[in-house]
């Protein structure tokens, strides 16, 4: 079944120790998206990408970024975490030129911040 | 004025009801307006959607109302069930640059 994937589904870490979340695609749709979510919360975008396009949302801090080495895979990295970055972080994906705008989201990693 | 407004906050109905749950937004520019649900744990996914050239969308138990004019849309869930608890999203986008504008959420419980 075409989905998408998202490693680890679960990821602890230290206070201001490195971490990559990782989304992988078989849908192979051109657009891809991070998004961060807090409890109770809808999801807040932090960046997304059309093709290898980067966009990053203004509001997204400086401590996180992506890369997107092809299609299929895209990762986020923050690079200090706070406390404040304890969340959900869903991927999802997109196709343009296509009439629904149907975003397909992957499980998410839980994030916990020790 | 991207802001999708959503209403209530939660909801409580009895097995077999009528769930309704109401979104209203202000840019004449949108021209998708999806609804997500999201089990706990899980990412949201796509329940059913409407585009404003019409009023109404059903699928199943699930029903999109849309009143452009009011700059309103609705999702009424009939004959609920305990297995659609869960929390939905209305949401808005543009075509032109295919961002979801949330709105802030509904947690819907079923009771059996």
């Amino acid at each position: 079944d075409a989905m998408v994937i998202q490693n680890p589904r679960y990821q602890v870490t230290q206070f201001g120790k490195p971490v990559t979340l990782s989304c992988s695609q078989t849908l192979n749709h051109n657009v891809m998206y991070w998004y961060q979510q807090k409890s109770s919360q809808a999801p807040k975008l932090l960046f997304h990408y059309y093709d290898k396009d980067f966009n990053n949302e203004a509001d997204t801090p400086d401590n996180f970024q992506s890369r997107r080495p092809n299609t299929s895979f895209c990762f986020l990295d923050i690079r200090s975490p706070g406390l404040g970055d304890a969340a959900m972080y869903l991927c999802a994906t997109g196709l343009t030129g296509v009439k629904s705008n149907e975003q397909f989201f992957g499980p998410g990693t839980r994030l916990t911040v020790l | 004025q991207q802001q999708v407004k959503q209403s209530p906050q939660s909801l409580i109905v009895q097995k077999g009801g009528i769930s309704i749950i109401n979104c209203a937004y202000e840019n004449t520019a949108f021209d998708y307006f999806p609804w997500y649900q999201q089990f706990p744990g899980k990412g949201p996914a796509l329940l059913i959607a409407i585009r404003p050239d019409v009023s109404e969308k059903k699928e199943g138990r699930f029903t999109i109302s849309f009143n452009k004019s009011a700059k309103q849309f609705s999702l009424h869930i009939m004959d609920s069930q305990p297995g659609d608890s869960a929390t939905y999203f209305c949401a808005a986008v543009m075509d032109s640059n295919y961002q979801l504008i949330w709105g802030a959420g509904t947690k819907l419980i079923i009771k059996p």
